[in-house]
């Protein structure tokens, strides 16, 4: 199972673009990327997953380099309501889901 | 959209008390899954079930059990309620242990304070 490292915090103030990192050095072949964005007293919500190079839905985008060691999140002119924890998840369907600390973001006005 | 529905959003219990946690999904899923979450933990794995009256231990399962007679079911049961086990508990699930892309549908949790 691939360790994920990501920033404990962020801040970012309305109407920016943020980028959020994750690294994860021991990726496997079969594994994918996977990011959740919780808010408060809810469960996760998946956002968006990918595999190699970019992947791109009505929240969110995700890049990926072609080695795959690390991704990126990046959330285009993020709003008050974007303030949530958001989790980056390596893995397949033969691992235990595991999920780290994530990355506190917070928006400010 | 999937469901995922945890039978009690607050719940308290004394020390010593049998609790159960239930969660059910709506969508056929395979597989279904008990997180809980503390404050500066982030979320642990207690069990996961990949079919019918199978189950696999997390990475905490002491002091947990789970039973999943039906496969929209997942309880998570436990025992003897001790105060260590005040948290936030999340049921999840994923459509298919075959596929390499899992994607995991949560319920909203349940807050289980044990005094």
């Amino acid at each position: 199972l691939a360790k994920t490292t990501q920033p404990i915090s962020m801040d970012s103030y309305e109407g920016q673009e943020v980028n959020i990192t994750c690294s994860h050095n021991n990726i496997a072949t079969n594994d994918y990327i996977t990011w959740y964005q919780q808010f408060p007293s809810q469960g996760p919500r998946f956002i968006i997953q990918g595999y190699k190079t970019k992947v791109t839905n009505e929240v969110a985008s995700l890049f990926i380099p072609a080695d795959r060691k690390s991704s990126t999140l990046s959330l285009p002119r993020v709003s008050l309501s974007d303030t949530a924890v958001y989790y980056c998840l390596v893995g397949d369907w033969d691992d235990k889901i595991i999920f780290g600390k994530g990355t506190r973001l917070h928006i400010l006005p | 959209d999937v469901k995922v529905t945890q039978s009690s959003r607050y719940l308290v219990k004394r020390t010593g008390e049998k609790v159960f946690l239930e969660c059910v999904q709506d969508m056929d899923h395979e597989n279904m899954f008990w997180y809980r979450q503390d404050p500066g933990l982030g979320l642990r794995l207690i069990y996961f079930s990949y079919d019918v009256k199978m189950k696999e231990k997390g990475d905490i399962p002491e002091g947990y059990s789970v039973s999943r007679e039906k496969k929209e079911r997942f309880s998570l049961i436990l025992e003897s309620a001790s105060t260590n086990q005040t948290s936030m508990y999340l049921c999840a699930s994923s459509l298919d242990g075959g596929a390499t892309n899992e994607k995991l549908f949560f319920g909203s949790g349940t807050q289980l304070s044990v005094l």
